[in-house]
């Protein structure tokens, strides 16, 4: 069955500091993956996406993300996260319905 | 452009009514879809309708319901409505059912 499974629930880094979001995917020989943010009581925006092609994909707000179908792994990534950054982030995959996992809430320390 | 619009922005109804949520895609997307999402979890889908016609629909019981109309907005609607149903609805829409989708604000609903 199709689903996407991120395994952090809470993720805390300080302001300046790497970050890393891990998901993965269950569905499909062509994934269709996306990350998507949210800020409280908003919707979601679209950080990135990924078809095919180049298995690193470039965002917005400076947000990259790799496939690896050998892990079935779209993990998110910023190499120096800003305090505006705290969010809740959340990993889609539209191969059959657009589904999402449980998403992970973003805390940045000053 | 407009984004994806939803109306209203926070509705507030009793147990046992009928509520009916309302979405205007991006111009020239043909695809919308409506999810639950629940304070503290991630979106969960509920409804995917196509050139209008339903593609897809989450695991929820047959009080939801909803249509794409020929201009490609779309209604959600719940009858019977449960406490349970008290949740951030919200609608995204795209070109087609596999390209990324882009989400309006939602609506906030609250059943007592």
């Amino acid at each position: 069955a199709q689903s996407v499974t991120q395994p952090d629930i809470h993720i805390t880094v300080s302001e300046g500091a790497s970050l890393e979001l891990r998901c993965n995917y269950s569905y499909g020989a062509t994934p269709y993956l996306f990350w998507y943010v949210q800020s409280p009581g908003q919707g979601l925006q679209l950080l990135l996406k990924y078809f095919s092609g180049d298995t690193l994909v470039q965002g917005i707000k400076g947000f990259e993300a790799e496939f690896k179908r050998s892990q079935s792994s779209f993990n998110l990534r910023k190499p120096s996260v800003h305090w505006s950054d705290a969010a809740e982030y959340f990993c889609g995959d539209s191969s059959y319905k657009l589904i999402f996992g449980s998403g992970t809430r973003l805390l940045v320390r000053p | 452009d407009a984004g994806v619009t939803q109306s209203p922005t926070h509705l507030i109804k009793t147990r046992g009514q009928h509520v009916t949520l309302r979405c205007s895609p991006i111009s020239g997307h043909k695809s919308v879809s409506w999810y639950q999402q629940v304070l503290g979890q991630g979106p969960q889908f509920i409804f995917q309708y196509y050139e209008k016609e339903e593609r897809g629909r989450g695991n929820f019981p047959d009080r939801f319901s909803a249509r794409q109309f020929p201009n490609y907005s779309s209604e959600l609607n719940v009858n019977a409505l449960l406490l349970g149903d008290s949740a951030l609805y919200l609608c995204a829409s795209s070109y087609q059912g596999h390209t990324e989708a882009f989400f309006g604000q939602g609506t906030r609903l609250t059943v007592v």
